[in-house]
């Protein structure tokens, strides 16, 4: 089965600064996508940002970017230019080829201080 | 803009009670998805549905059924409330059928209380 762990249950940065939230997870399928969500607080949660596994070139979007180590299993979250409006519940997940079902991590709370 | 709707945001049941958690989507979407959110936990799926009428089980179905007698609506139920489902539920839809993004669209959740 497959597993998603997201190791750091709490994280702080400071605004403009810059922060890895970090992500691995557990599969033997070949064919797979892997997401990050946010969850402001009393929000909704929403999609930040899509990685195909059989993409080689990093996932982007403006000041997110991730870094896909498929041989590690390895999916973290990079945040440049960390804003207060960052803080939020992320969670990392998974999803098989031909599924829309999701797999998440436990979740890791970024705080952003002034 | 997809909207998911959840009917209660808040809900406080005692135990053995019947418990209706509703959720609307407005964008014809196929698939929609009923998770549950404890700390520590992440989110683990209950049920899922990917047609009217058509469910199947999640990683955690116990204690749990579903109804979806439209495309729009889908609900949540718990035939006798206990203590150890007091959490926060998640509904979610995606487009389905061909249009496996993965991006699912959720509502704003039902945080549930049972004494």
């Amino acid at each position: 089965a497959q597993t998603v762990t997201q190791s750091q249950p709490e994280m702080s940065v400071q605004e403009a600064e810059t922060v890895t939230l970090s992500c691995t997870y557990d599969t033997s399928e070949s064919d797979y996508y892997l997401f990050w969500y946010k969850q402001p607080p009393s929000r909704q949660m929403i999609l930040v940002i899509r990685q195909e596994a059989y993409k080689q070139q990093n996932a982007t979007e403006n000041r997110f970017s991730v870094n896909f180590q498929k041989a590690a299993k390895s999916f973290s979250l990079k945040i440049s230019d960390s804003q207060l409006g960052d803080a939020a519940m992320y969670f990392c997940a998974y999803r098989r080829g031909n599924t829309d079902k999701l797999i998440f991590g436990t979740g890791t709370r970024l705080q952003v201080f002034p | 803009d997809v909207k998911v709707t959840q009917s209660s945001r808040y809900l406080v049941k005692r135990t053995g009670e019947k418990v209706f958690l509703e959720c609307v989507q407005d964008m014809d979407h196929e698939n929609m998805f009923w998770y549950r959110q404890d700390p520590g936990l992440g989110l683990r799926l209950i049920y899922f549905s990917y047609d009217v009428k058509m469910k199947e089980k999640g990683d955690i179905p116990e204690g749990y059924s579903v109804s979806r007698e439209k495309k729009e609506r889908f609900s949540l139920i718990l035939e006798s409330a206990s203590t150890n489902q007091t959490s926060m539920y998640l509904c979610a839809s995606s487009p389905g059928g061909i249009t496996l993004t993965g991006e699912l669209f959720f509502g704003e959740g039902s945080r549930l209380t049972v004494l």
